[in-house]
């Protein structure tokens, strides 16, 4: 199975900051990864999949890069509806799996 | 506006079965292949199957094959996951998701507690 690694697991950062997040893999997944938004109690919402396409009507702040091994996803400036915590998962081969998550707060 | 509205979570002792369901509507079901994506507490998605649109190919996470069985009924718009022998370890909020392989549409999810 590929195992699907992120980092940081929280990071805690102020409204309008450049966040970063990035996840790796353990083999390549060529551009075969999807991003997701969870808040509390709540459903996963898609943002990107194929690593840098942004699904339909999620805000332009998002972005998504990298190919192979290593992805980020970035807000370019972070909003305070942005609190939420962010899973990749990648859909290269059966079984798909996600990363562990990374939670964003608001300082 | 596309809605996945599952049902049938409850509590069930270990060694138990529970069949779970997932109704679409405004969502043209039957060309979507369909998943089942589960998530214990406090922890991340996982994966559990998938079912292709025609309902004659699915796919399994090894720590349910044999045990759990996904199905569908396209005229219904209709998604299923009938699950056996039930260990403590299956606890979790079990979400139906639509896609062939990232997770567009999601339903709010039915909470499965195997517990004695």
């Amino acid at each position: 199975d590929i195992q699907m690694t992120q980092s940081p697991s929280t990071l805690s950062a102020s409204v309008g900051d450049r966040v970063t997040i990035t996840c790796r893999a353990s083999q390549t997944i060529y551009n075969w990864l999807a991003w997701y938004q969870q808040r509390p109690g709540r459903a996963p919402k898609l943002l990107i999949y194929k690593a840098s396409t942004l699904e339909s009507g999620v805000p332009s702040r998002f972005s998504g890069s990298g190919s192979g091994t290593r992805f980020t996803l970035t807000i370019s400036s972070l909003q305070p509806e942005d609190s939420a915590t962010y899973y990749c998962q990648h859909y290269s081969s059966f079984p798909w799996t996600f990363g562990q998550g990374t939670k964003v707060d608001i300082k | 506006e596309v809605q996945l509205v599952e049902s049938g979570g409850g509590v069930v002792q270990p060694g138990g079965s529970l069949r779970i369901s997932c109704v679409a509507s405004e969502f043209t079901f039957s060309t979507y292949d369909m998943n089942w994506v589960r998530q214990a507490p406090g922890k991340g998605p996982e994966w559990v199957s998938n079912i292709s649109a025609s309902g004659s190919l699915t796919h399994y996470v090894d720590s349910v094959k044999g045990r759990f069985t996904i199905s569908r009924d396209n005229a219904k718009k209709s998604l299923f996951l009938q699950m056996n022998s039930l260990r403590v370890e299956d606890t979790a909020v079990y979400y139906c998701a639509s896609g062939a392989t990232f997770f567009q549409y999601w339903g709010q999810g039915t909470l499965v507690t195997v517990s004695s």
